[in-house]
């Protein structure tokens, strides 16, 4: 059974790099897409961007340059790097397979406050 | 940008009640039409795709339906785990894009 877990620092300063972590079991990360998904508090999911083994990427316009995203398969984790972040980009950050056209499994999530 | 536009924001309901969501998109998506259903402090959890189709171990009171750029999800018979948030996606185009979502509540 795939499993997903975020991981990252929960609070980060206005202007600096967001870097978030997303680990999975059960299968290997080689095979598909994968996608970060956010949620500030209270409101609706914003897809921010997706990333292939072969380095294939599809971006959010609304994010793309500030993004990147990158697997490591030898530690099966994908990554997400957001810089310049401002309080706007406070939000729960998802990891999800994406099956090209749905978001077949997620993480539980990971909060992140911009913040001084 | 395919804007995805939800209605009601909010609906109240009761247990066995049957609830209707439509999600219109901004243009032809071709059935790529996703529904999800969120629980507060969960993750979205998928239920349909390609507009009608059930995703494994999702209830049969779950449906969706579709006409030109307009998609409907259905719940019948209305059980008490079904109160939660239904988000529409579109996986027609990039960027990705989600409806604003729609609270089904207790009644």
């Amino acid at each position: 059974q795939v499993q997903l877990q975020e991981s990252g620092p929960g609070l980060v300063k206005p202007s600096e790099t967001l870097s978030l972590t997303c680990t999975v079991s059960g299968g290997s990360i080689g095979l598909y897409y994968w996608s970060w998904i956010r949620q500030p508090a209270g409101q609706g999911l914003e897809w921010l961007g997706r990333v292939h083994k072969t380095g294939d990427s599809n971006y959010n316009p609304s994010v793309k340059s500030r993004l990147t995203m990158s697997l490591d398969t030898s530690k099966n984790q994908v990554s997400l790097r957001l810089n310049s972040v401002t309080a706007a980009d406070t939000a729960v950050y998802y990891c999800a397979r994406d099956g090209h056209f749905v978001f077949e499994i997620w993480g539980p999530g990971t909060m992140v406050t911009v913040s001084s | 940008d395919i804007q995805m536009t939800q209605s009601p924001s909010s609906v109240s309901a009761s247990v066995g009640d049957t609830v209707t969501i439509t999600c219109r998109a901004s243009q032809g998506i071709n059935s790529w039409l996703v529904w999800y259903q969120q629980k507060p402090g969960k993750a979205p959890k998928l239920l349909i795709h390609a507009a009608s189709t059930l995703q494994s171990g999702v209830p049969s009171r779950f449906s969706g339906s579709e006409s030109g750029t307009e998609f409907t999800l259905t719940i019948s018979s209305l059980q008490p785990e079904d109160f939660a948030t239904y988000y529409c996606q579109q996986a027609n185009s990039f960027p990705r894009t989600f409806g604003q979502g729609t609270r089904v509540e207790i009644k």
